[in-house]
């Protein structure tokens, strides 16, 4: 079955460094959507990447979805604290749109 | 922007008992909601779809005697973990999508402990 996979598990920067997640289907995917989940939260929707090599941007925050819309990359400029959670990438199901099928997570943890 | 509503954010209840969690699109009508569990440090597993009016799709593995889906309304969804045991201790969490905005809004999750 479909399979999204995301790396590194697990990054630990300090305040100002910059962090990046990578994330990549074993399927073509029509789009794929990036989730912040804070400790003890809930995922928050991020952004939706829709188009083949489509780059957007917010604020310290740039995503990318590849040429082949297969893999994606969050990228995070200069860090803080705030920035401290788990960001998963999802993309929808092959069966189902509407059903996503969400990546392991990137867990950031930034010192000050 | 949407909000989706869950109650209780964290239970705990005896084992061999039942627990009701629900699921409310606030300001929004959801004809479909989707139920996620999520263990420490790992991703959101899809449980199951739930639609408005009609029978609730399971994924692969998942008890559908166990796991109890109603969505009666277009506005509510709950999910009843039946004859909990310990190993259904989890974060249970749900989500919908509102029309024209490309994201799933989430609820705020519910800790179940099983003791």
């Amino acid at each position: 079955g479909q399979q999204v996979m995301q790396i590194p598990q697990y990054q630990h920067v300090q305040e100002g460094e910059d962090f990046t997640t990578y994330c990549n289907s074993s399927t073509t995917l029509s789009n794929i959507q990036w989730y912040k989940q804070r400790p003890g939260g809930h995922p928050v929707f991020l952004i939706q990447l829709v188009k083949s090599g489509e780059v957007k941007k917010q604020k310290r925050l740039t995503f990318q979805f590849g040429e082949a819309k297969k893999n994606s990359s969050l990228h995070i400029t200069a860090t803080q604290t705030t920035d401290v959670g788990t960001y998963f990438c999802a993309g929808p199901q092959e069966t189902s749109g509407s059903r996503l099928t969400f990546g392991e997570g990137t867990q950031l943890t930034v010192n000050p | 922007g949407a909000v989706v509503s869950q109650h209780p954010s964290w239970v705990i209840c005896k084992s061999g008992t039942s627990v009701k969690i629900e699921c409310r699109s606030l300001d929004f009508q959801a004809t479909t909601m989707f139920w996620y569990r999520q263990f420490p440090k790992q991703s959101l597993m899809l449980m199951a779809t739930s639609n408005e009016g009609s029978k609730a799709t399971y994924e692969q593995g998942v008890e559908k005697d166990k796991f109890l889906i109603n969505h009666a309304s277009l506005t509510l969804s709950t999910l009843t973990v039946t004859s909990a045991h310990p190993e259904d201790s989890s974060f249970y969490i749900c989500s919908a999508r509102d029309w024209g905005h490309p994201g799933a809004f989430f609820g705020q999750g519910t800790r179940l402990t099983v003791v």
